[in-house]
């Protein structure tokens, strides 16, 4: 099992359509989790952090995250095209916080 | 804030060469510095941790002695490819933790080792 674990897509939403982008992970001890988006050809943009149980809202992004279920989710309100690319969920190393344990990305497509 | 620098952007050299990448950031001290390679459609891969002062400490399959490491300031990383080759071409992408625990990336460096 990966420890980080997200469906590669693509996940192809309408223009202002709600778009869902889900990951687990394995280690029930994990602290931090971490929304990353990547364009294509460029390096990772931090979108969201998220520590605690619960949802938690930036602009049209909110995180949820259930840590009895381990699962972390990025919720993309009102999504545009600008926002087509690949989304990478990042959660800590518990043996080496400082270290990120990457999914492998779900790509979102958004069409007009 | 937050904001973290790769220099140069995009390099191309001859096999055998040796290739210096720097990591910077700008409005912030990082003692602790990632760096990362990722292939075309794959995910990033965790190269090395790069710590102010210290030795880097490298992941599992990634050969110290080729990619040489130096953290001399808080603000500033280096990663040398030495003896590049072909399989060495990739994105290379270091990152600077700012705070307890959230990495911000730099821009990245495509080499394409001829």
């Amino acid at each position: 099992q990966k420890e980080v674990e997200q469906n590669s897509g693509p996940l192809s939403v309408p223009e202002g359509a709600i778009a869902s982008l889900n990951c687990t992970y394995s280690d029930r001890v994990s602290q931090s989790f971490f929304w990353y988006r990547q364009y294509s050809g460029k390096s990772p943009e931090l979108i969201m952090s998220i520590y605690s149980n619960g949802d938690k809202e930036d602009g049209r992004f909110t995180a949820q995250l259930n840590k009895a279920s381990q699962y972390v989710s990025l919720l993309i309100r009102d999504s545009q095209p600008s926002d087509s690319a690949t989304y990478l969920c990042a959660v800590n190393d518990p043996r080496n916080t400082d270290k990120l344990i990457f999914g492998t990305g779900t790509r979102l497509q958004v069409f007009p | 804030g937050a904001v973290v620098s790769q220099h140069p952007s995009r390099v191309i050299c001859k096999s055998g060469t040796s290739v210096k990448i720097e990591c910077r950031s700008l409005d912030f001290q990082a003692t602790t510095m990632f760096w990362y390679r990722q292939f075309p459609k794959q995910s990033l891969m965790l190269m090395a941790t790069s710590n102010e002062g210290s030795k880097a400490t490298y992941e599992q399959g990634v050969e110290k002695d080729k990619f040489l490491i130096n953290h001399a300031s808080l603000t500033l990383s280096t990663l040398t490819v030495t003896s590049a080759h072909p399989e060495d071409s990739s994105f290379y992408i270091c990152s600077a933790m700012s705070g307890a625990d959230t990495q911000y990336f730099g821009p990245g460096t495509r080499l394409t080792v001829l």
